[in-house]
């Protein structure tokens, strides 16, 4: 079975420009996650959707970044305009409804914002 | 602000030593989690163990859970060079109706051989 698939693995932009994120999650999850995650910390959620919807977007940035799941499948997020504090890992994760919230993860964009 | 914190922050140990972490949060919760994650990689989840629980195993893992501390520590017995992870405790709390998890800032373990 397919892991979640993330791309680009590595961004490297200078601020003020956009950048764009891609995530695949596995077959049938019909729950995606984005999260940031800086240096030495834990994952922290920016927005959770459940099929097309997004259920949980109160901790995203929205002047600055938005996200879409169309079709309830892929997902991208973007940055417009970077800032040198977006410099993080993004990672995608996600799981199915109905199994006990195990989340599965992607392996990550490291995005560094010169 | 993260949910949990993890102690220690790092873990030096060598191969065939146990490694013990532990986790505490502030608000009540249905499960906590721990999840491990490689160097560059994404998260891998490890265990899960419910609010109604106390201990449980997973091959070389133990996790114990004390709501009324509300603590829970990781314990890797018999560690390999392979264990050399970042280790984060993740909890989903009974506010929350759709498992978002809340994760620790983490504990860096490695393992020498």
């Amino acid at each position: 079975e397919a892991g979640v698939v993330q791309s680009p693995r590595y961004k490297i932009i200078e601020k003020k420009q956009p950048v764009a994120f891609w995530c695949n999650p596995i077959s049938g999850h019909n729950t995606l996650y984005w999260y940031r995650q800086n240096l030495g910390q834990g994952p922290e959620l920016l927005i959770r959707y459940e099929n097309e919807e997004a259920v949980d977007d109160s901790q995203l940035p929205k002047d600055r970044f938005s996200a879409e799941r169309l079709k309830g499948v892929d997902s991208t997020l973007k940055i417009q305009p970077a800032e040198l504090g977006d410099s993080a890992v993004y990672l995608c994760a996600s799981s199915f409804k109905g199994v006990e919230e195990t989340q599965y993860f992607g392996p990550g964009t490291r995005l560094l914002v010169l | 602000s993260q949910q949990g914190e993890e102690d220690p922050q790092a873990l030096s140990i060598q191969e065939g030593e146990n490694a013990t972490m532990n986790c505490s949060y502030k608000t009540s919760i249905n499960n906590l989690q721990w999840y491990r994650q490689n160097s560059g990689r994404g998260l891998v989840h490890l265990i899960l163990i419910r609010s109604n629980e106390r201990e449980k195993h997973s091959g070389r893992l133990r996790v114990t859970l004390d709501t009324s501390k509300k603590s829970s520590s990781l314990l890797i017995t018999a560690s390999r060079a392979a264990d050399t992870a970042s280790y984060f405790c993740a909890t989903r709390m009974t506010t929350d109706s759709w498992g978002k998890l809340q994760f620790g800032a983490g504990t860096q373990v490695v393992v020498t051989p």
